[in-house]
C-alpha cells in the first residue's frame, strides 16, 4: 500500500499570511496511465470533506484562486497564498493512483494564530 | 445541485448488523466511481470500498474485507453498504463519495462492545 505522509501536522496561520503543507507518498504517483492522481481535501470544522484539487495542480470549480497545488513523483505541496478565517481546518492529501486502497495522509490541521 | 444523503447508521452490538444507504442525485449517477470513507471519532478519513460505474468491480480495505459488501443500483441512484460482524473499531462516520468529487454529510454508525 502507498502511504502519505503530511508535514506539518499542525499549522498555526496568521491571516493574510501564505501557508504551505507538505505531503509524501512512499513510492511514485505516477499511474500506468502517465497521470499523478493526487488530491487535495479540506474538511471545516463539522462539515464534510470537501475536494479542493485534482491531478495535482487543479483546481476544482468554486475553490479559490488562493488555493495552489503542486509537486511530481513523490513529492507534493498545497500552498494557501493568502490565509482567510474561513480556511481553517484540516487538510487530507490522497492518492489514487495505485490502488487497492486509495490511501489518504494523517492530514494537517490548520488554525489561526 | 448534486446531492448525496446517507441513511442507515446508528446503534448496534458487536457481532451486529447495519446496511447504509447513500441517495444521489444532481449527477449523472451512473457514469460515477462511488466509495465509501470512514472517519473515527477525532481521526483521520480512511478508504472502505469501492465499486464501479456498472457494478462489475469492487474492493475492500483488508480492514472490512469478508464483512462488508459494496453494492449500488443504477436504476434508484442509490448506493449501498452492507455491515455485518461489525466491531467496535467499526465505530465511525461513513461517507458516501462520488469520485472523490461528491461528497454526503456521513452517517454515524456506533458498534457497541
Amino acid at each position: 500500500d502507498v502511504v502519505m505522509t503530511q508535514s506539518p501536522l499542525s499549522l498555526p496561520v496568521t491571516p493574510g499570511q501564505p501557508a504551505s503543507i507538505s505531503c509524501r507518498s512512499s513510492q511514485s504517483l505516477v499511474s500506468s496511465d502517465g497521470n499523478t492522481y493526487l488530491n487535495w481535501f479540506q474538511q471545516r470544522p463539522g462539515q464534510s470533506p470537501r475536494r479542493l484539487i485534482y491531478k495535482v495542480s487543479n483546481r476544482e470549480s468554486g475553490v479559490p484562486d488562493r488555493f495552489s497545488g503542486s509537486g511530481s513523483g513523490t513529492d507534493f505541496t498545497l500552498k494557501i497564498s493568502r490565509v482567510e478565517a474561513e480556511d481553517v481546518g484540516i487538510y487530507y492529501c490522497m492518492q489514487g493512483s495505485h490502488w487497492p486502497p486509495w490511501t489518504f495522509g494523517q492530514g494537517t490541521k490548520v488554525e489561526i494564530q | 445541485e448534486v446531492q448525496l444523503v446517507e441513511s442507515g447508521g446508528g446503534l448496534v452490538q458487536s457481532g451486529g448488523s447495519l446496511r447504509l444507504s447513500c441517495a444521489a442525485s444532481g449527477f449523472t449517477f451512473n457514469k460515477y466511481w462511488m466509495h465509501w470513507v470512514r472517519q473515527a471519532p477525532g481521526k483521520g478519513l480512511v478508504w472502505v470500498s469501492h465499486i464501479n460505474s456498472d457494478g462489475s468491480s469492487r474492493s475492500y480495505a483488508d480492514s472490512v474485507k469478508g464483512r462488508f459488501t459494496i453494492s449500488r443500483d443504477n436504476a434508484k441512484n442509490t448506493l449501498y453498504l452492507q455491515m455485518n460482524s461489525l466491531r467496535a473499531e467499526d465505530t465511525a462516520v461513513y461517507y458516501c463519495a462520488g469520485s472523490f468529487g461528491y461528497w454526503g454529510q456521513g452517517t454515524l454508525v456506533a458498534v457497541s462492545s
